[in-house]
């Protein structure tokens, strides 16, 4: 059981480059969420699936888009990257949206754009 | 607005001590649930305990108990007998049941075990 993986772990771009980070987990679970964490701000949640087939935005999804591939997969886009998307990038799920169920966490994505 | 407010910066305790992360959080929901979270160097974001709001009993995950006053809106951790494995980033987080229910994080404590 590998849990949540996210790839790359690293990435550096340059203004106006696209990338698209890639997050899979193992556990059959419904909900998968993308959050950045910045110094002195915690997480903040980008976006989220609460099921296969459904995305909606969270609190900061201006200057990115998702696909939830299938059950397993949720990919967040950048299309043009600017740097003050430079953060570290940290995929969950949860076998529900938003209750009680513990969220698993990916081991994050440090993103720098230049 | 729901907030979460971790006024704790940073925190630092000696091995084989008890520390208390403190945590407050603003809402006008009657149940909810509360959520610490631990993050290491390695980054890998980590449950270490939650708690329902309609429960007046404080959770307790072995070294780990929380002091949930639900009027106060006041949640602190507690760790007992530190380790030198306990230092990390701690996040309180926030999730209630409405319609833009959502995950809320505090902004962190970052705890530091002494040996």
């Amino acid at each position: 059981n590998a849990g949540v993986t996210q790839t790359p772990k690293f990435q550096v771009l340059k203004t106006g480059q696209s990338m698209t980070l890639q997050c899979a987990q193992d556990m059959n679970h419904n909900s998968m969420y993308w959050y950045r964490q910045d110094p002195g701000m915690g997480l903040r949640l980008i976006y989220y699936s609460a099921s296969e087939g459904t995305t909606d935005k969270g609190e900061v999804p201006n200057g990115y888009n998702v696909s939830r591939l299938n059950k397993r997969e949720f990919s967040l886009r950048l299309e043009s990257a600017a740097p003050s998307q430079t953060s570290v990038y940290f995929c969950a799920s949860s076998e529900r949206p938003f209750s009680y169920n513990e969220q698993f966490f990916g081991p994050g994505t440090r993103l720098t754009v230049l | 607005a729901q907030t979460v407010t971790q006024s704790q910066p940073e925190m630092s305790v000696q091995e084989a001590e008890t520390v208390t992360l403190s945590c407050t959080y603003d809402t006008s929901e009657s149940n909810y649930y509360l959520f610490w979270y631990k993050q290491p160097p390695s980054r890998q974001m980590i449950l270490v305990i939650r708690q329902e709001a309609y429960k007046q009993q404080n959770a307790t995950e072995n070294r780990f108990s929380v002091n949930f006053q639900k009027a106060a809106k006041s949640f602190s951790l507690k760790i007992s007998d530190s380790q030198l494995g306990d230092t990390a980033m701690y996040f309180c987080a926030f999730i209630y049941g409405g319609a833009t229910n959502k995950l809320i994080f505090g902004t962190g404590t970052l705890l530091a075990v002494q040996p």
